[in-house]
This record gives C-alpha cells, structure tokens and sequence, in this order.
C-alpha cells in the first residue's frame, strides 16, 4: 500500500491468549490512533498515542509506538471473545494542510475462540 | 450524548442509478467525514466538513459524488450515476473543534451499498 500496512491480516487466537498487531506508516506524524469495528458496524476508538510517546496503556490494550521506524503495535492481553473484530491503526500526518485527517490502515481481523 | 446517526442502514440500486445516503452528527461536532469502506479495506476518506465549508475533498470522484452539509449540521452524500465499483459500506464520523489537535473522530453504523 501507499500508505501503509497492517499485520497480520487475520489473526486466531484462544481466549486468555494476547493478540498482537502491528502498523508501518510512510509520513512524519502528530499522533497514531487504534479504532476497533465489529462486524456490520462502524469504528470506535480506542486509544491514541502520540508522535513524542513511546508506550500508552489502558486497561488490557498496550499501544507502542517507533517513529524512528514508522511503526506501531497494539498489545491487547488475556483476550476475551468479546474482542473479536477488525482493528484498524489510523494516523494524522504532520504538516501541511491536512486538516487533522486521519489516513487508515488495511486492519487486522482477530477471532478470539472461547 | 446521542451517536452518529445515519440512514438507511442498506441500500441496493442499479448501476446508473442515483442514491443519497444522510449523516447526523454528534451535536455540537464542528467537523463532519464521510468515509468510502471497500470490503476488507480500511476506510477512506471522501469529504471533510468544517461546519458548512470542504476543508478536503481531494479524494471525491466529483463526475459522479456530491455532498453537502446545509447549516453545518446534517449531511448529505450523493452518487448519480452509481457505478458497479462503489458498492461498499459508507461510514460518517464527526469530532469536535476542541479535540481536533487529538482528532478523535466517533463513527455512525455506516451505509452498506450493493450496486448490481
């Protein structure tokens, strides 16, 4: 993609396993955003880290980030079969006259068996 | 506080035909998208609003979308003539002038169109 990538595409898992996915982007950004959707239904955000952190929590999801790298990874532990959805990393480019618009990634669809 | 609101949920339509799909907002959300999601693809975005005026719409294919946003309130996206190729969940989302720096943005359901 132009824009970026998103691994795996699809991931299954066990309930009480850890999920994790991960982001490349090609710009300089503000902040990175991870949006859960569950089938049929539009996204809902779940936490955003921005370009001068390293690492954010909340509750059972770890986000990291790597500028120098132009990566990101969304940890998400002792996961449950309520999580089961596509999640989708998004970034705000810096600079420019973008607005504050938001780029998405492909996502990764994650099945969580109980 | 009320969601995104969108309708109709589903739409199917012939090629060549016209659609409109409205956009609700959350109140008092200053900035309004409407975002093209292609089976298996992340969202694109197509227009962005700020209150009444396009502060994007590099992305629009303007021969045959159209979108308006009349009293920088509820929105509406056209397609005339659909094309085979836009069938695909179209998705609004609105954020507020105060979270813009962050620009969370809070999504609708989405319309799921199918052109045949």
């Amino acid at each position: 993609s132009q824009q970026g990538e998103e691994d795996p595409q699809a991931l299954s898992i066990q309930e009480g396993e850890n999920a994790t996915m991960n982001c490349s982007y090609k710009t300089s950004i503000n902040n990175l955003q991870w949006y859960r959707q569950n089938s049929g239904r539009g996204l809902v955000h779940l936490i955003l880290i921005r370009s001068n952190e390293r690492e954010k929590h909340s509750g059972r999801l770890r986000v990291t980030l790597d500028t120098s790298k132009k990566s990101s990874s969304l940890l998400i532990t002792a996961s449950r079969a309520a999580d089961t959805a596509s999640y989708f990393c998004a970034w705000q480019r810096a600079g420019g006259t973008s607005y504050g618009k938001l780029t998405f990634g492909q996502g990764t669809i994650l099945t969580v068996h109980p | 506080e009320a969601g995104v609101a969108q309708s109709p949920r589903y739409k199917i339509i012939e090629k060549r035909q016209s659609v409109a799909f409205w956009c609700n907002p959350i109140s008092g959300h200053a900035t309004l998208y409407w975002y093209q999601q292609i089976l298996g693809q992340g969202p694109k975005l197509l227009i962005q609003f700020q209150n009444n005026g396009v502060v994007d719409d590099s992305q629009l294919p303007k021969d045959r979308f159209s979108a308006e946003r009349l009293k920088g309130v509820d929105s509406t996206l056209k397609i005339q003539p659909a094309k085979l190729e836009d069938s695909a969940v179209y998705l609004c989302a609105s954020s507020s002038v105060g979270q813009r720096a962050k620009n969370i943005q809070y999504f609708g359901a989405g319309t799921r169109l199918s052109v045949l």
